[in-house]
């Protein structure tokens, strides 16, 4: 069974790159597509994108400016990298997998992590 | 406030049937597949139902998926207490070009 953690800092500045990494076990990271998701506190949750394999990814528009997912073949990890953060920004942050092209089928959960923009 | 939306909250006793119901528009739940998820506090969320109707391998068929039209429902029978936990959709929105979430809804086993 896949299972996915996430890890990086938890308080970033605002005008800053957010930076955080997905580290995958229990699978090959060549199978899957691999997303990223947050959910602001007390708030809804916003799909950011995802990336597959063989590198093509996809972002939601609204932060398709701001936004790469990329993957580490060779560290079973994938990353996301999302600049010029405001408060707006804080979230907990969810790495997931799909083995579906069909984005919203999300087969395994990362446990999320909190990021922080504050100065 | 979120696309799709759902009751906020549900309750039935156990052993009984309830519905949760995820409604949308015609360029999302209308024309894509919808997902269903579970979620118990402090933990990852687990897909409950795909493809509007199937249950992954492990997912008792107590649990169940059904879409008509923009909308769609996830149905749970022989309520647990274990089942207490907040349910939420998923599905692709074609004209965002994005996935989109329910807000989710808490169900109560009484």
């Amino acid at each position: 069974q896949v299972q996915l953690q996430e890890s990086g800092p938890g308080l970033v500045k605002p005008s800053e790159t957010l930076s955080l990494t997905c580290t995958v076990s229990g699978g090959s990271i060549s199978n899957y597509y691999w997303s990223w998701i947050r959910q602001p506190p007390g708030k809804g949750r916003e799909w950011i994108g995802y990336v597959y394999n063989n590198g093509y990814s996809n972002y939601n528009p609204s932060l398709k400016s701001r936004v790469t997912i990329s993957v580490d073949s060779s560290k079973n990890q994938f990353s996301l990298k999302l600049t010029s953060v405001t408060a707006a920004d804080t979230a907990v942050y969810s790495c997931a997998s799909s083995t579906s092209g069909d984005y919203a089928q999300i087969d395994y959960w990362g446990q999320g992590t909190l990021v922080t923009v504050s100065s | 406030q979120s696309v799709l939306t759902q009751p906020p909250s549900v309750s039935a006793a156990p052993g009984q049937k309830v519905t949760i119901s995820c409604s949308g528009s015609s360029s999302n739940i209308g024309n894509n597949f919808v997902s269903w998820y579970q979620q118990f506090p402090e933990t990852a969320p687990t897909l409950l139902i795909y493809d509007n109707t199937k249950r992954p391998s492990g997912i008792p068929d107590r649990f169940s998926g059904s879409k008509s039209g923009t909308s769609a429902t996830l149905g749970i029978t022989g309520l647990q207490t274990g089942d207490e936990a907040d349910y939420f959709c998923a599905t692709w929105d074609s004209r965002l070009q994005t996935v989109l979430f329910g807000g989710g809804t808490k169900l109560t086993v009484l």
